[in-house]
């Protein structure tokens, strides 16, 4: 299985910069997903990572080590609409065509004018 | 382009009731399928998954029942509803090494 830490909330304000911190413990790490959804409504793909760096996608940046099971998504010039929960995802491959993915809790993040 | 289909959108059910909820795919052949539930202010729980037609797995024992009866269509079943049932149900779909696209998901209220 995986253990899959991230915060419950996090605030900051309009046009800031949040970086939420994931942790992870898996046996068969095969790629990191963020995701956000809006309250009452399903998770949407924000980024992927695989190997070890960041990757940058517009306003949204995610970080990812293996040797230390820890990612992070960047949120840059924070918007109104920004405000939403936050879900790290651990991708495990278990068989030839077995691929499993676990989710955090999630970081509710609430962004003030 | 793939789409995926989840319905109901609510669901209002007594105790003891049966639930049936579908979910089917479109624009692609042979996808993973999951069904996941979040109970409120909680993650994502998996409940199911499918490799294949009439390939079911459980990942946690519980009220709730899976069947694939074709390769695009997975559907989540309990024969008598109990009141933890309640919850925001989402199936979602993948190819091997994709990322996964969810359905609108099923906000069920067991009352």
């Amino acid at each position: 299985g995986q253990n899959i830490d991230q915060p419950t909330e996090m605030t900051a304000t309009e046009g800031a910069i949040v970086q939420i911190n994931c942790t992870y413990q898996t046996s068969g790490f095969n790629g990191l997903f963020w995701y956000q959804q809006h309250a009452g409504e399903a998770p949407t793909f924000l980024s992927y990572n695989v190997l070890d760096g960041l990757e940058e996608k517009g306003r949204f940046s995610s970080f990812l080590s293996r040797s230390k099971g820890y990612s992070y998504l960047l949120l840059k010039e924070l918007q109104m609409k920004d405000s939403a929960s936050y879900l790290c995802a651990v991708r495990d491959r278990e068989g030839s065509n077995d691929y499993k993915l676990s989710f955090g809790a999630g970081t509710t993040v609430t962004v003030r004018a | 382009s793939q789409t995926i289909h989840q319905w109901p959108a609510t669901l209002v059910q007594p105790v003891g009731s049966p639930l049936s909820l579908e979910c089917t795919v479109e624009g692609t052949s042979n996808p993973n399928l999951y069904w996941y539930r979040q109970a409120a202010g909680r993650g994502l729980q998996l409940l199911f998954y499918s490799v294949g037609i009439g390939q079911i797995s459980s990942e946690v024992p519980q009220n709730l029942s899976a069947s694939r009866p074709q390769d695009r269509q997975f559907i989540l079943s309990s024969k008598k509803l109990l009141l933890s049932d309640s919850g925001f149900y989402l199936c979602a779909w993948s190819r091997q090494e994709g990322g996964y696209t969810f359905g609108s998901g099923t906000r069920l209220t067991v009352v």
